[in-house]
């Protein structure tokens, strides 16, 4: 069974803090992918980010930087500078790597980035 | 570059009622997914098909659930006899194969039962 535990609810801070939102992950699969995705208020979800298993790698993009950790099954995000654009509920993905790609979710992060 | 849609965006409707729901997905992408997300809680996935082919239900899709993708375009899910508890956002997205492809959403269709 595939579990995405996103232990944080809610996250308040000030605009240009440093912010970092756990994930935590629990599959059988030997091979999957972890995504990030982005749901502002208009709803839609954004995708940020998708990394697979054998690529532990960590990754930056601008402001965004992603900690993968497979000891842990841990993938963290973090953003840098905050701001108020990034306020939104933050989801954290886990796809296996069979005959389909369908998605577990976490319950999702609400960050507010206060000015 | 057109992204997924999804159409209504919002519908209020009487429990009891029937309800449909269309997505067009990114018009190369031969999978589609239906999830529904309900407030506080990450989306959860339903259904999925390969091109016109459904090949997976959950169980969460209960024999009110019906989902169709006839020609491999576009898609419906219509849920009959309404009742409060399908009160939802229902999301769709489209991908790529192979598997691991990144899946891509639309803005969703909100849905209020009363």
């Amino acid at each position: 069974a595939q579990k995405v535990t996103q232990a944080q609810t809610e996250i308040s801070v000030v605009e240009k803090e440093d912010v970092t939102l756990d994930c935590v992950y629990e599959t059988r699969d030997t091979t999957y992918y972890l995504f990030w995705y982005k749901q502002p208020p208009s709803g839609e979800l954004v995708f940020l980010i998708r990394r697979n298993s054998f690529d532990e790698q960590n990754e930056i993009s601008g402001r965004y930087s992603w900690n993968f950790q497979k000891s842990t099954s841990s993938f963290n995000f973090t953003i840098t500078a905050s701001q108020v654009v990034d306020s939104a509920v933050y989801f954290c993905a886990l796809s296996p790597n069979g005959a389909n790609s369908k998605l577990t979710f976490g319950k999702g992060i609400t960050l507010s980035v206060r000015p | 570059d057109t992204g997924v849609s999804q159409d209504p965006r919002h519908k209020i409707t009487k429990r009891g009622q029937n309800v449909t729901f269309r997505c067009d997905p990114i018009s190369e992408h031969n999978r589609l997914y239906w999830y529904r997300q309900t407030l506080g809680q990450g989306p959860e996935f339903l259904t999925y098909f390969q091109n016109e082919a459904q090949l997976e239900k959950s169980r969460l899709l209960s024999d009110r659930f019906s989902a169709e993708r006839p020609k491999g375009s576009f898609s419906t899910l219509e849920i009959q006899r309404t009742e409060q508890g399908d009160s939802a956002m229902y999301l769709c997205a489209s991908s790529l194969n192979p598997s691991g492809n990144t899946i891509y959403f639309g803005e969703g269709s909100w849905l209020t039962v009363v």
